[in-house]
């Protein structure tokens, strides 16, 4: 079975500041790979399909990238409500099976 | 627009089976182009995914929990359900039901596999203890 790994676990950053997370599949998933936010106590919300799509109505400040078994979530410039916990989510082994990452919780410096 | 909602019990005690329905309001669950999906969360802790369904009643589970676990779909009522069997504290979780969007469609038009929840409920707190 395909593994997600995230980098890092947690970080701590200001409001204005450029973010990147990554997420690392333990096998190739092409571009089968989508973003999640979850703020505390609120149902995720999906971001970025497609590795690079953005979702309708997400901010443009968001961006995705990579293919093959790495990829990354960047915010280009941190807003206060983008304080959340981003997880990855692979569709290559779909619908089989569905695979979350760890998680990556950004929070306030 | 579309809603989903969970409905069941809060607490279930230890062995027994927990139950939730989601409820979805705005449109239709007998859509082609959509599964529908439980997805829990415990305290603290990363999304795990429970397993899903089609409106014809296919189903896949998370094979960690295949033997537990049974999911059904009313299209008349357009609700699906979960039921998970003996269960333990290790249970205990929000959990939430969404859909699944099985595609896309390129700027040329060509349709490609997304397979993601795009909508999800606001999700129901599950604990089990006696």
């Amino acid at each position: 079975d395909i593994q997600m790994t995230q980098s890092p676990s947690s970080l701590s950053a200001s409001v204005g500041d450029r973010v990147t997370i990554t997420c690392r599949a333990s096998q190739s998933i092409s571009s089968y790979l989508n973003w999640y936010q979850q703020k505390p106590g609120k149902a995720p919300k999906l971001l970025i399909y497609a590795a690079s799509s953005l979702q309708s109505g997400v901010p443009s400040r968001f961006s995705g990238s990579g293919s093959g078994t790495d990829f990354t979530l960047t915010i280009s410039s941190l807003q206060p409500e983008d304080f959340a916990t981003y997880y990855c989510q692979q569709s290559y082994s779909t619908p089989r099976l569905f695979t979350f990452g760890p998680g990556t919780k950004v929070d306030i410096k | 627009q579309l809603q989903l909602q969970e409905s069941g019990p809060g607490l279930v005690k230890p062995s027994e089976t927990l139950s939730l329905t989601c409820t979805v309001s705005g449109g239709s669950i007998s859509s082609s182009s959509y599964y529908w999906g439980w997805i829990r969360q415990p305290p603290g802790k990363g999304l795990e995914w429970i397993g899903s369904i089609y409106y014809s009643g296919s189903t896949y589970y998370n094979p960690s929990l295949k033997s537990r676990v049974t999911i059904s779909v009313d299209t008349s009522k357009n609700q699906f359900s979960l039921k998970l069997s003996s269960v333990t504290a290790a249970d205990t979780a929000v959990y939430y039901c969404a859909r699944r969007v099985l595609y896309y469609y390129d700027s040329s038009g060509y349709r490609n596999k997304l397979d993601a929840f795009d909508i999800w409920g606001q999700g129901t707190m599950v604990t089990v203890s006696s």
